[in-house]
């Protein structure tokens, strides 16, 4: 049962233009919601995060949308960089437990100079 | 401030071993998540140590288990090895599950190869 999905495995885009990473979730209570990027044989790093209090989080170039009626949320890059290029993925959690989060497969990006 | 440290970050042993591999989180962190990374399941969630309890556990078999010392470092122990237990085995830490929006930093893994 993935109860969290990323349904696009690749994504590959320009340099400065516009990069958009999607996801879905299946369980309500998800209330916390993660976005990190993973190089091979690297932990994951930690990029931006969003309640559902929220709609929308900014952090530089990076932002997270969320649509709780659409169980729905997308990180979106830009300008996208050349040193984008990596693995992003989305997880979720409820906000009173952290502790466990369950994780989408991954959307393997490229940002092509 | 120092990142997750995990020990060792590379391993090799044959199906039938066990395996313990070590988790220090960031100083101050008292949660300890285990992670399993394959190429076909993903990142999927082991278990979660807070206070030297354990609060979550995924679904994996009993073979898997862990605990947290006094110190919040954590192991993980993967007892009779199989074949499909090779890969990325990521530890994250949080200062406290219980505080909402808590973020989880991942260390660099251990990378398990069973032959």
């Amino acid at each position: 049962d993935q109860q969290v999905k990323q349904n696009s495995p690749s994504l590959s885009v320009q340099e400065g233009r516009i990069s958009i990473l999607n996801c879905d979730y299946t369980n309500s209570m998800f209330d916390y919601f993660l976005w990190y990027k993973k190089y091979p044989a690297e932990g994951p790093t930690f990029l931006i995060s969003i309640s559902s209090i929220k709609d929308k989080n900014e952090d530089g170039r990076f932002t997270v949308f969320l649509n709780k009626s659409a169980k729905h949320l997308s990180l979106h890059i830009v300008p996208s960089q050349p040193g984008d290029s990596a693995v992003y993925f989305c997880a979720a959690s409820l906000s009173s437990n952290t502790g466990k989060l369950i994780f989408g497969q991954g959307t393997t990006l490229q940002v092509k100079p | 401030k120092a990142g997750v440290t995990q020990t060792p970050r590379y391993l090799i042993k044959t199906r039938g071993q066990q395996v313990t591999l070590s988790c220090s989180p960031i100083s101050g962190h008292r949660s300890v998540s285990w992670y399993q990374q394959t190429p076909g399941q993903g990142l999927q969630f082991l278990f979660e140590y807070f206070s030297e309890t354990q609060r979550n556990k995924g679904n994996f078999p009993g073979r898997f288990s862990g605990r947290q010392f006094s110190n919040s470092r954590s192991e993980m122990n993967v007892s009779t090895l199989e074949l499909g237990d090779s890969a990325l085995y990521l530890c994250a830490s949080t200062q406290s599950p219980l505080v909402a929006g808590e973020t989880q930093y991942f260390g660099p893994g251990t990378r398990l190869l069973v032959l």
